[in-house]
């Protein structure tokens, strides 16, 4: 069946880099975009970008921009997420997402475990 | 940017109620309209895309309706499992996604 496995919870001091995993199986890893989406404690939903394992490419939200790097490795059908410079407020679960894409419909149809990432001195 | 809002913001319901969450978009967004349901501690589920089209395995219980700026998901009898946080989700040509800052539902 389709899984996205995340890699587990980090903690991390102000300043620092994170490096989250999402395993994917069960499908054909290229044929679909991964998108990546926070949750900080208490808080909603809050997308951060996509990436196409197909090729590569990539969109990032603004509100992370800059900081964010988001990459695939086809061989082990795995996705990345880099975050740079932590600040105490990207204290937040980190999910992996699925998107089903066609030309009626976009959505995301899996997600990820989620992984916790504490930023914290 | 487009804003998505929700309303109410938490709601308490008995079992057996018809329950109603609104979705509003800042501007006309047709029916690029998702819903997802995230119960504590889990990651969030698709429940209704493109509006009014309910995922596969999903109760039909729950409906989603609407168009261009306002949108509702509705539960017609609540059950105890559909304790959640509810959120709608936006998309755009560009493959940007906006979330509705939620609903809380708790059974009374």
């Amino acid at each position: 069946q389709v899984q996205l496995v995340q890699s587990g919870a980090e903690v991390k001091k102000p300043g620092a880099s994170v490096k989250v995993s999402c395993k994917a199986s069960g499908y054909p890893f290229t044929n679909y975009e991964l998108s990546w989406v926070r949750q900080a404690p208490g808080q909603g939903l809050e997308w951060m970008g996509w990436i196409s394992p197909h090729n590569d490419s990539t969109t990032y939200a603004q509100n992370v921009q800059g900081r964010v790097t988001m990459t695939t490795d086809t061989s082990t059908t795995t996705a990345y997420l880099e975050l740079r410079g932590l600040r105490s407020d990207d204290t937040a679960v980190y999910f992996c997402a699925r998107v089903f894409s066609s030309s009626w419909a976009e959505f995301f149809d899996c997600w990820g475990q989620g992984t916790l990432v504490t930023v914290s001195s | 940017d487009i804003q998505m809002t929700q309303s109410p913001s938490s709601l308490s319901a008995y079992v057996g109620d018809r329950v109603t969450i609104t979705c509003q978009a800042s501007q006309d967004i047709s029916k690029f309209l998702n819903w997802y349901q995230q119960k504590p501690g889990k990651a969030p589920k698709v429940l209704i895309y493109d509006a009014s089209n309910l995922d596969r395995g999903v109760p039909s219980r729950f409906s989603g309706r609407g168009s261009g700026t306002d949108f509702t998901l509705t539960i017609s009898s609540l059950q105890p499992e559909d304790i959640a946080t509810y959120y709608c989700q936006h998309y755009n040509n560009l493959r940007q996604y906006t979330f509705g800052p939620g609903t809380k539902l708790e059974i009374k």
